[in-house]
């Protein structure tokens, strides 16, 4: 049972190119989500899929745009990068909406 | 918008102290979710409140989740250097799926 997985676990993009975060669960989970968490910050929403089939925007969706291939992949994709997405992107999962959130351990994704 | 509020930022204590920190929120929440985060690594929930006044241990931790259900509590006794890392807090208020997470506070051991 390996829980929330994503790939690649690091990541160096230049300004303007495209890439695609992976994530996926083995938990039987509904809900799947992004954040990114940056210094100082709390971790913040990027986009959300409450089940198959549905996404939404989060706190901080600008500048991205995720799938939820199956239930248990939800994909993040950022179509032309910017130096300000420079984070430490997370996904998680939960049994249903609203639920405790299990995270993966992470994607460090820099942009010069 | 919601804020949440974790204090202390950070904390240096010897081998075998309590610890204590704490979230506040500026508006209701439902359930309250902490978490620790070690360098490098995702964070991973530690202990789950959904009711007012609640009190859950999990080993040497125990997290409280206030009367007024704007703020939660939790304590780490007899700490270990393991014990090193980042802890989160995060809250919810009623009717949505989202959690509003704290800044963490930074926990280092000295032996």
């Amino acid at each position: 049972n390996a829980g929330v997985t994503q790939t690649p676990k690091f990541q160096v993009l230049k300004t303007g190119q495209s890439m695609t975060l992976q994530c996926a669960q083995d938990m039987n989970h509904n809900s799947m989500y992004w954040y990114r968490q940056d210094p100082g910050m709390g971790l913040r929403l990027i986009y959300y899929s409450a089940s198959e089939g549905t996404t939404d925007k989060g706190e901080v969706p600008n500048g991205y745009n995720v799938s939820r291939l199956n239930k248990r992949e939800f994909s993040l994709r950022l179509e032309s990068a910017a130096p300000s997405q420079t984070s430490v992107y997370f996904c998680a999962s939960s049994a249903d909406p609203g639920g405790e959130q299990f995270f993966g351990p992470g994607t460090r994704l820099t942009v010069l | 918008g919601q804020q949440l509020n974790q204090s202390p930022q950070s904390m240096f204590i010897q081998e075998g102290e309590d610890v204590s920190m704490n979230c506040t929120s500026s508006s209701i929440f439902n359930t309250w979710l902490w978490y620790k985060q070690d360098p490098g690594e995702g964070p991973v929930l530690l202990i789950a409140l959904y009711k007012a006044g609640e009190l859950t241990s999990n080993g040497r931790l125990t997290a409280q989740f206030g009367i007024t259900r704007k703020d939660s509590f939790l304590n780490i006794s007899a700490s270990i250097p393991s014990d090193v890392g980042i802890y989160f807090c995060a809250g919810q208020s009623g009717g949505t799926y989202k959690y509003i997470f704290g800044t963490g506070t930074r926990l280092k051991v000295l032996a």
